[in-house]
């Protein structure tokens, strides 16, 4: 079975620092990748997603993330953070093996100091 | 366009009681997926419907229950409340098709028991 494991708990950094967040999976099949965000007080959101191509996916508010199937990652990057990026990370994955399940990881708390 | 919405928000029980969640997903979305975000223990996988039928369910015990109606929108049934059903619940749609992994969520109903 498939599993996502965020190491960081939490993770505070000053503002204009990059940052990374990382996230390691699990799988014996095929894996689709997403990174969602949860802003306090909300649903999550899509950040971006890896379904197949260039491992470097773009996505909104100057995200990226690295598909590494050797290392079995999939971390989050912003070269200059926000204090408006303060909010809750899930990684997430679902296996190619036609359960379409969306299985997330426990979240990286993104602590953006000014 | 309306986005997932959820009801209700906020609501308190007791142990031993019964709570109905519902779920309006985004219309034109066929599936719906229900998720269970306990403090500290990142989203948990209840139940996804598809097309009125329960195509998966995660590992939580038969009185977790709910179905999908002709109109698309969800119920979540939780029976015989235990405090640790305290949680954030999660209701999140897709069309399964283009948008594949890109799940849309509403933004919670509050369960507390007591």
């Amino acid at each position: 079975a498939q599993s996502v494991t965020q190491l960081d708990s939490q993770v505070p950094v000053f503002e204009e620092a990059p940052v990374e967040l990382r996230c390691n999976y699990s799988s014996s099949v095929s894996v689709y990748l997403f990174w969602y965000v949860q802003y306090p007080n909300q649903g999550l959101q899509l950040l971006l997603k890896y379904l197949s191509g260039s491992t470097l996916v773009k996505g909104i508010n100057g995200f990226e993330a690295e598909f590494n199937k050797s290392q079995t990652s999939f971390h989050l990057r912003k070269p200059s953070v926000h204090i408006s990026d303060t909010a809750e990370y899930f990684c997430a994955v679902i296996a190619g093996d036609s359960s379409y399940k969306l299985i997330f990881g426990s979240g990286t708390r993104l602590l953006v100091r000014p | 366009e309306a986005g997932v919405t959820q009801s209700p928000t906020h609501l308190i029980k007791t142990r031993g009681q019964q709570v109905t969640l519902r779920c309006s997903p985004i219309s034109g979305h066929t599936s719906v997926y229900w998720y269970q975000q306990a403090l500290g223990l990142g989203l948990q996988f209840l139940l996804w419907y598809d097309e009125g039928e329960e195509r998966n369910r995660g590992n939580f015990p038969p009185r977790f229950s709910g179905r999908q109606f002709p109109n698309y929108s969800s119920e979540l049934n939780v029976n015989a409340l235990e405090l640790e059903d305290s949680a954030l619940y999660l209701c999140a749609s897709s069309d399964g098709g283009q948008g594949f992994g890109e799940l849309f969520f509403g933004e919670g109903s509050r369960l507390t028991v007591l």
